[in-house]
């Protein structure tokens, strides 16, 4: 079956760099557009980053452009959130999701990660 | 960006009722509107593709409809395992974006 497990979180100070990790199984890895989703305590889900199937397209919300990099291990089945300069407002519990393209539903979702921007 | 309005905010329904949640864009998305169940501490779950197909394994009681702005999601018959809060979203354009979510609370 689809698996989507993410790790990585954790507390982290304002300013400091985490990186997350999503592992895949139960599907064609490489068929698949791939994404991260945030969460913020209480709130609503916000749509961070996505990457093709072959990498060779990222596409980023204008709220973590140039502080965040999606990338992917298609060796490895693995993708992977790079986060440097990181603010509270970053405090979020982080979803990796699975698309047929970058522009389709989420089709499967991880459990999350939970990060949190704290001093 | 396409901004989503969902309505209501929150809803507390008894067993058995039909619930309507609406969702409307900002501009015209055609049919690439999606809506999905989140359950508390858990992750989201498709619902709907593709603004009225159905998906496998979802319960029939689930249905949706629209096209253009406005988007329809309709659950006869609520049961207990309903209460959640759902949202939809759309891929028509990047950003993807989200409706701000309905909760449901089952009275």
């Amino acid at each position: 079956q689809v698996q989507l497990v993410e790790s990585g979180g954790g507390v982290v100070q304002p300013g400091r760099s985490l990186r997350l990790s999503c592992a895949a199984s139960g599907f064609t890895f490489t068929s698949y557009a791939l994404h991260w989703v945030r969460q913020a305590p209480g709130n609503g889900l916000e749509w961070v980053a996505v990457i093709s199937y072959d990498g060779s397209n990222e596409y980023y919300a204008d709220s973590v452009k140039g502080r965040y990099t999606i990338s992917r291990d298609n060796s490895r089945n693995t993708l992977y959130l790079q986060m440097n300069s990181l603010r509270a407002e970053d405090t979020a519990v982080y979803f990796c999701a699975r698309s047929t393209t970058v522009t389709t539903s989420f089709d499967y979702w991880g459990q999350g990660t939970l990060v949190t921007v704290s001093s | 960006e396409i901004v989503l309005t969902q309505s209501p905010d929150f809803q507390s329904v008894t067993p058995k009722e039909k619930v309507t949640i609406t969702c409307r864009a900002s501009q015209s998305i055609g049919n690439t509107l999606h809506w999905s169940q989140q359950k508390p501490g858990q992750s989201p779950k498709l619902l709907i593709n593709y603004a009225s197909q159905s998906i496998s394994g979802v319960p029939s009681r689930f249905s949706a409809s629209g096209s253009g702005t406005d988007f329809t999601l309709t659950i006869n018959s609520l049961e207990a395992e309903d209460a959640a809060t759902y949202y939809c979203h759309q891929s028509r354009n990047l950003p993807i974006t989200f409706g701000q979510g309905t909760r449901l609370e089952i009275k």
